[in-house]
């Protein structure tokens, strides 16, 4: 079974339409991160979180927002889809003391 | 400021040797991380340096100068599998300790 996983794999919405995206990981690692990932472009941070009750901006949280329902739980929405959302994105997970980040499989999302 | 330099693209023969370069201007270098990605796939970890020098994992070697903001990627008796992008990611002080990362550079293996 997968250490990080990601829900949905594929989305395609509308502009103006609100979505969630889903990560879980039985990794037992305190820290999870949301990335986005566009071609020829490096991986972007969303926004981290340290442990449940701290929650933190990335480089390019605006547009999004995201909740730490669990240590194993991190989710991303999107409130208003808008078409330069369409991206690959990316959730990870690393460990206090480790700091190696293990990454889901992705979601591709369109946003039309 | 925060930068980070890939080669877009290389080309490797099948059984040769490639070297990826990255350099980087960072605020507060907190060390460096390099990580495989097939097209379509999640990146996955590679090496880690944070000391000068070269760190070696069976095929793959990694080294890094701090005073140059220089690493490299070492990758031999290469594999059709090994045809991925590789990504260089820096971890800053400045920045609360998270990656930054780089383009990636595109790896293509020809017979």
């Amino acid at each position: 079974d997968a250490d990080v996983t990601q829900t949905p794999r594929n989305r395609i919405t509308k502009t103006g339409k609100r979505i969630m995206l889903e990560c879980s990981q039985t990794k037992g690692h305190d820290r999870m991160y949301w990335y986005r990932q566009d071609p020829g472009l490096g991986l972007q941070l969303i926004y981290y979180s340290f442990d449940v009750k701290d929650i933190n901006k990335g480089e390019i949280s605006d547009g999004y927002s995201v909740s730490r329902q669990a240590q194993a739980k991190f989710s991303l929405s999107l409130e208003s889809a808008i078409p330069n959302q369409t991206a690959l994105y990316f959730c990870a997970t690393s460990d206090h003391a480790q700091e190696t980040q293990y990454f889901g499989p992705g979601t591709r999302l369109l946003v039309l | 400021g925060q930068n980070i330099d890939q080669p877009t693209e290389m080309t490797a023969t099948e059984g040769a040797i490639v070297q990826i370069n990255c350099t980087y201007q960072t605020s507060g270098f907190n060390g460096l991380f390099w990580y495989q990605q097939h097209a379509g796939e999640a990146p996955t970890f590679l090496s880690y340096n944070v000391l000068d020098g070269l760190e070696e994992k069976g095929r793959f070697s990694s080294f890094l100068s701090r005073s140059k903001g220089y690493s490299y990627l070492l990758l031999k008796e290469l594999q059709m599998k090994d045809s991925a992008s590789y990504l260089c990611a820096v971890r800053e002080e400045d920045s609360n300790y998270q990656l930054i990362w780089g383009a990636g550079t595109k790896l293509i293996i020809k017979p």
